[in-house]
C-alpha cells in the first residue's frame, strides 16, 4: 500500500535552516509529483511547492522563492523540503503529499512539526 | 494566482440532517478537456488532510457516497446528504488547474 512517512518534529532557531524528508513507498517515486504543503497553527493549508521527482525540477510558491529548495534521492525513495532563514512565523505542520495527476492529492504524510523559536 | 473563497466558515449540523458547503474560485477552473479542476479535501481533527472529491465531482476511492460534489467553472458545492459524527472536520477546496495551487479557508463543520 502507499504510504508517506515523514521524519519528525523539529525545533530551530530564527535564521537556521530546516530539513524535512519524506519517504514513499507501496509505489514508484518518479511516477508521481510531489507537493509540499504547510499549516501554522490553527490555520488553513498553505501550498509551498511541487517536485517533479523523476528531473527533479521544482516550482516554488513566489513568497518562499529564495528560502525554499525541494530536492528528492531516488534511490531511497524520498524527498525531501529544505526552508532556510526560517521565521517565527514558519511555525507549522509541513505535509507531503502525493500528486495523482489530474485525480487530487490522494496521499498525504503524517505531517511534521517545525517549530522555531528562540 | 487564483483566489478560492469558501462559504461558510463554520457549520453546525445535527446527525442525519444535509450540509453544504459552497467553494467560488476567482478564475474558471474549466480545463480545455472539459475537466473541472476542484478537488475537496478533510481534515479531521489532529489528522492530515485526505482527499474526498476530484475533478469537481468524482469521489475518491473509500468516500462514502453521502458525499457528493458539483459546480459550474466557478461555483462549486460539496454536498453531505446525512451528516454522521465522523464527518466532523475542516474543509477545504482546492484548485488544480494551475501552479500555485491554491486553497480555500476551511469550513469548520461540528455535530449539533
Amino acid at each position: 500500500q502507499v504510504r508517506l512517512v515523514q521524519s519528525g518534529t523539529e525545533v530551530k532557531r530564527p535564521g537556521a535552516s530546516v530539513k524535512v524528508s519524506c519517504k514513499a513507498s507501496g509505489y514508484t517515486l518518479t511516477s508521481y509529483y510531489m507537493h509540499w504543503v504547510r499549516q501554522a497553527p490553527g490555520q488553513g493549508l498553505e501550498w509551498m511547492g511541487i517536485i517533479n521527482p523523476t528531473g527533479g525540477f521544482s516550482t516554488y510558491a513566489q513568497k518562499l522563492q529564495g528560502r525554499v529548495t525541494m530536492t528528492r534521492d531516488t534511490s531511497t525513495s524520498t524527498v525531501y523540503m529544505e526552508l532556510s532563514s526560517l521565521r517565527y512565523e514558519d511555525t507549522a505542520i509541513y505535509y507531503c503529499a502525493r500528486d495523482y495527476g489530474d485525480e487530487g492529492l490522494d496521499y498525504w504524510g503524517q505531517g511534521t512539526l517545525v517549530t522555531v523559536s528562540s | 494566482d487564483i483566489v478560492m473563497t469558501q462559504s461558510p466558515l463554520s457549520l453546525s449540523v445535527s446527525p442525519g440532517e444535509p450540509a453544504s458547503i459552497s467553494c467560488r474560485s476567482s478564475q474558471s477552473l474549466l480545463h480545455s478537456n472539459g475537466y473541472k479542476f476542484l478537488d475537496w479535501y478533510l481534515q479531521r481533527p489532529g489528522q492530515s488532510p485526505q482527499l474526498l472529491i476530484y475533478l469537481g465531482s468524482t469521489r475518491a476511492s473509500g468516500v462514502p457516497d453521502r458525499f457528493s460534489g458539483s459546480g459550474s467553472g466557478t461555483d462549486f458545492t460539496l454536498k453531505i446528504s446525512r451528516v454522521e459524527a465522523e464527518d466532523v472536520g475542516v474543509y477545504y477546496c482546492m484548485q488544480g488547474l494551475q501552479t500555485p495551487r491554491t486553497f480555500g479557508q476551511g469550513t469548520k463543520v461540528e455535530i449539533k
